[in-house]
């Protein structure tokens, strides 16, 4: 079985703070993708990112950057220099190989941040 | 170009009627997948169709639901005798690849209310 675990349930920031959103996952395949969408308030999941179960090069994309731990089961999502405009809630799912394709996703953090 | 439509935007039923709920697929894309997100279970997986195969049913919760994809496009989940407790938002989702593979674009949901 596939399980995704976000801790924070919300996070409030100040404007320019860094944040970091944890997530832990759980599953018996080798061969697996991880991802984090974006939910903002319009509820419509945006994809951001997603990493293979094989490449656990850490990435960076602008203002996110993203921390892949196999030996954690860890996918860590940081936003540095957070805006307003990054208040939304955030999933991050799993799909695995032999998990029958669909997303299985996390409860979600609500990152709010304030002006 | 245009991304995964879905209508209606908000539906309203009264319990213990049956509703239609609506699919357009990114064009080309040969996977669909239908979620649903509530307040209690988060987003939790539903059905997938891939091309011509049938399709996995293994996460609708009761024989109540059910889907079809006509013509490997458009997909229509069907409610019925709905309960209080399937309120929740019905995400449809697309791939262009099949399994893990296929990046997966949302659509923006249908907001189900049943009073």
């Amino acid at each position: 079985a596939q399980k995704v675990t976000q801790a924070q349930t919300e996070i409030s920031v100040v404007e320019k703070e860094d944040v970091t959103l944890d997530c832990v996952y759980e599953t018996r395949d080798t061969t697996y993708y991880l991802f984090w969408y974006k939910q903002p308030p319009s509820g419509e999941l945006v994809f951001l990112i997603r990493r293979n179960s094989f490449d656990e090069q850490n990435e960076i994309s602008g203002r996110y950057s993203w921390n892949f731990q196999k030996s954690t089961s860890s996918f860590n999502f940081t936003i540095t220099a957070s805006q307003v405009v990054d208040s939304a809630v955030y999933f991050c799912a799993l799909s695995a190989d032999n998990a029958g394709n669909m997303l299985t996703f996390g409860g979600g953090t609500r990152l709010m941040v304030k002006p | 170009g245009a991304g995964v439509s879905q209508s209606p935007s908000n539906k309203v039923t009264e319990k213990g009627k049956d509703v239609e709920l609506r699919c357009d697929p990114i064009s080309g894309h040969t996977a669909l997948y239908w979620y649903r997100q509530s307040l209690g279970q988060g987003l939790e997986f539903l059905i997938y169709f891939q091309g011509n195969s049938a399709p996995d049913k293994s996460g609708l919760p009761s024989d109540r639901f059910s889907a079809e994809r006509t013509g490997g496009s458009v997909s229509t989940l069907t409610i019925q005798r709905t309960q209080q407790e399937d309120s929740a938002v019905y995400l449809c989702a697309s791939s262009a690849a099949a399994g893990i593979l296929g990046e997966q674009y949302f659509g923006p949901g249908t907001r189900l209310t049943v009073t």
